[in-house]
């Protein structure tokens, strides 16, 4: 256990819908990750957030959006969803911002599945 | 996105026989990371470098960081069936070292299937 929870873990919805995917970091944890895992593809950055702010971005359509919370936890929101969003969405944590050396724990992720 | 190239893409083996397996990039890196990913599940960390020609062992894992700080290997020993699953390399440098980028970029990965 990474101690990095995610929700939900399984989820499926339609073309067109919006859904929100949650992330609680590790205790102690101020950066947030999150990762996209398609079929044909290894991990993708998509988005970090550090304290409360952003402070990278990867390949992230402008469709999606995230945002960190005071109390630390995230929310990936994808919105106008269409079929080649399924894949697995990670999140991870890191004590640091992401600079230095901090290694990343990885949550188990959320399996989306668009119809 | 930018990515490792990370090889052999899979392998499959016998139980007992010996994994090898590398990145590289083509931009120097000051720490690389090793992930397993089962099935299903977050990828976990098995080993962490952070200086260049450092060897470190994890039982019967053992990962380095290339001299030339550009690529990293991971061996296995006597592997067995719970072996099975995805290895990803992970590299990150430092815009202030001569590296192309902080963030940390994964590789590709390798799948390893192990035959009792």
């Amino acid at each position: 256990d990474s101690g990095v929870t995610q929700t939900p873990k399984h989820l499926i919805t339609a073309t067109g819908q919006r859904v929100t995917l949650r992330c609680s970091p590790r205790s102690g944890d101020l950066s947030v990750y999150w990762y996209q895992q398609s079929l044909d593809q290894g991990l993708q950055f998509l988005i970090q957030y550090y304290n409360g702010e952003e402070r990278a971005k990867g390949n992230i359509l402008e469709r999606f959006s995230a945002q960190q919370f005071p109390d630390l936890h995230s929310e990936l929101n994808l919105s106008s969803l269409e079929l080649g969003d399924s894949a697995l969405y990670f999140c991870a944590s890191s004590v640091t911002s992401g600079d230095l050396r901090g290694e990343l724990f990885f949550g188990e992720g959320s399996r989306l599945t668009v119809l | 996105g930018q990515q490792l190239n990370q090889s052999p893409q899979s392998m499959f083996i016998q139980e007992g026989e010996d994994v090898s397996m590398n990145c590289t990039s083509s931009s120097i890196f000051n720490t690389w990371l090793w992930y397993k990913q089962d099935p299903g599940e977050g990828p976990v960390l098995l080993i962490a470098l952070y200086k260049a020609g450092e060897l470190t062992s994890n039982g019967r894992l053992t990962a380095q960081f290339g001299i030339t700080r550009k690529d990293s290997f991971l061996n296995i020993s006597a592997s067995i069936p719970s072996d099975v699953g995805i290895y990803f390399c992970a590299g990150r440098g430092s815009i202030f070292d001569g590296g192309a980028t902080n963030k940390l970029i994964f590789g590709t990965g390798t799948l390893l299937a192990v035959q009792p």
